[in-house]
């Protein structure tokens, strides 16, 4: 079955550090990736899209990779900010989106 | 625009008894969508519907139907509650784009 691998343990950073979460998957081929924040209490809220065919989306301080042969994608905030801190949603899809069960990110002052 | 909103925002019922949540959205989306969150797991889809009329079952649809008879809201049902029910609910929509909205959940707890 299709399988989300997102880490599990918090990351925690210094503010104005370069932050990396990262996602797994296995056992299909998605054909776009999306990114979403969560807050507590809230729910999640879209951040980015990419595509199979792209390898880099950015906006602003956040950047994704999409490594299809590694079955990866890579999420980074440069410059944190203690306001980044979240939990952060994977979500791969081909028919429907399948989401990951996310990494909680706290940037420290 | 209100987006997405989903009543009520928390519940307790007692095993067996039945509730309805209400989710409605004012932006017109064809797509839209029930998820539930639980901890240590992804969002999981119970059901969807791509327009007005229509549902279809998601990842985890046993114990709850839904249905769709306007455009602007989802309803879903539990008929007899279970524990194992206990969860955060999310409704969601989307137009043609992919981006997915979400409301801000409703908190059940089945005892």
């Amino acid at each position: 079955s299709q399988k989300i691998e997102q880490n599990s343990e918090a990351l925690n950073i210094q503010e104005g550090k370069t932050a990396t979460l990262t996602c797994n998957y296995t056992n299909y081929s998605p054909a776009y990736l999306q990114w979403y924040r969560q807050d507590p209490g809230r729910g999640p809220v879209f951040l980015l899209l990419i595509r199979e065919n792209e390898k880099e989306k950015r906006k602003e301080r956040l950047k994704v990779t999409f490594d299809t042969t590694l079955k990866q994608s890579l999420f980074h905030i440069t410059a944190s900010q203690p306001a980044d801190s979240a939990t952060y949603l994977c979500a791969p899809a081909y028919n429907k989106l399948i989401f990951g069960a996310g990494t909680r990110l706290a940037v420290h002052p | 625009n209100a987006g997405v909103t989903q009543t009520p925002k928390f519940r307790v019922l007692k095993t067996g008894q039945s509730m309805t949540l209400l989710c409605a959205q004012d932006m017109n989306h064809e797509y839209m969508y029930w998820y539930r969150q639980d901890p240590g797991m992804g969002l999981r889809l119970i059901h969807y519907s791509v327009g007005e009329g229509t549902t279809a079952k998601g990842e985890v649809p046993d114990g709850y139907n839904v249905s769709r008879l306007k455009k602007q809201n989802f309803l879903l049902g539990l008929e007899s509650a279970a524990p194992s029910q206990t969860s955060v609910y999310f409704c969601a929509s989307r137009a043609g784009a992919i981006e997915q909205f979400f409301g801000p959940g409703t908190r059940l707890t089945v005892l």
